[in-house]
């Protein structure tokens, strides 16, 4: 079982709606939690990291949440653009510097 | 756009070939790392370094090789391809944020198909 779970794996919204991605972890003892946005046929690129004291954390349209008590995250995209189609993938840092990755939740936005 | 590079970013070779994929980075990270990922699924790391002359196997157990001469070059190299290496490779370097945690920067990737 993956120590990184992100539902829903894919998700088809209308240009200008929102969408939340949800990400729960296992690993321990926590250090981080990133998301990142990879496009098709690109390298990943960090939206943004939440630590164990924050709760959320915005950047641009993209807000994302944490609770490490229950050991869950979300990304929460507001009105969605065309250009947010993309794979947004939950990493999780641990112990000594160790990370775990999720599959990644597949976004696609029509017009 | 982070400064780091690879290439090939697509690869089509034959069974038996022995393969380098390119990666380097302007950015003087000591940290770099080539991870696989497959289609739909998670990236796996497979080989890491902190510095040159360090070199060091990731989670996931790979048939190729890597080595660290120098800061900025880290290439990746399979002595013979097989079509089981058919995957997308990804390289990336890391430094430490002002919080303490490590961003890591992806360079575009190489798609390696071996047939």
């Amino acid at each position: 079982k993956n120590q990184v779970e992100q539902s829903p794996q894919s998700l088809i919204i209308l240009e200008g709606k929102n969408c939340t991605l949800q990400c729960n972890y296992t690993v321990s003892p926590f250090s981080n939690l990133r998301w990142y946005k990879q496009d098709t046929g690109r390298g990943p690129v960090s939206l943004t990291i939440m630590t164990f004291s924050e709760n959320t954390k915005s950047n641009g349209r993209y807000t994302a949440t944490l609770d490490a008590d229950t050991k869950q995250s979300s990304l929460h995209i507001t009105a969605s653009q065309l250009s947010d189609s993309a794979s947004y993938i939950c990493v999780v840092s641990y112990g000594n510097n160790r990370l775990a990755f999720g599959k990644g939740n597949q976004v696609v936005v029509i017009p | 756009e982070a400064d780091i590079y690879q290439t090939p970013r697509y690869l089509v070779i034959g069974t038996g070939k022995k393969i380098t994929l390119e990666c380097s980075q302007t950015m003087g990270h000591d940290k770099m790392y080539w991870y696989q990922q497959d289609p739909g699924m998670e990236l796996h790391l497979i080989h890491y370094s902190y510095g040159v002359n360090s070199t060091e196997k990731g989670d996931l157990s790979s048939e190729s090789t890597v080595s660290r001469i120098r800061t900025e070059h880290f290439p990746l190299t399979l002595e013979s391809a097989r079509p089981s290496h058919t995957s997308q490779y990804l390289c990336a370097s890391s430094e430490l944020d002002v919080d303490g945690s490590y961003e890591q920067y992806f360079g575009p990737g190489t798609r390696l198909t071996v047939t």
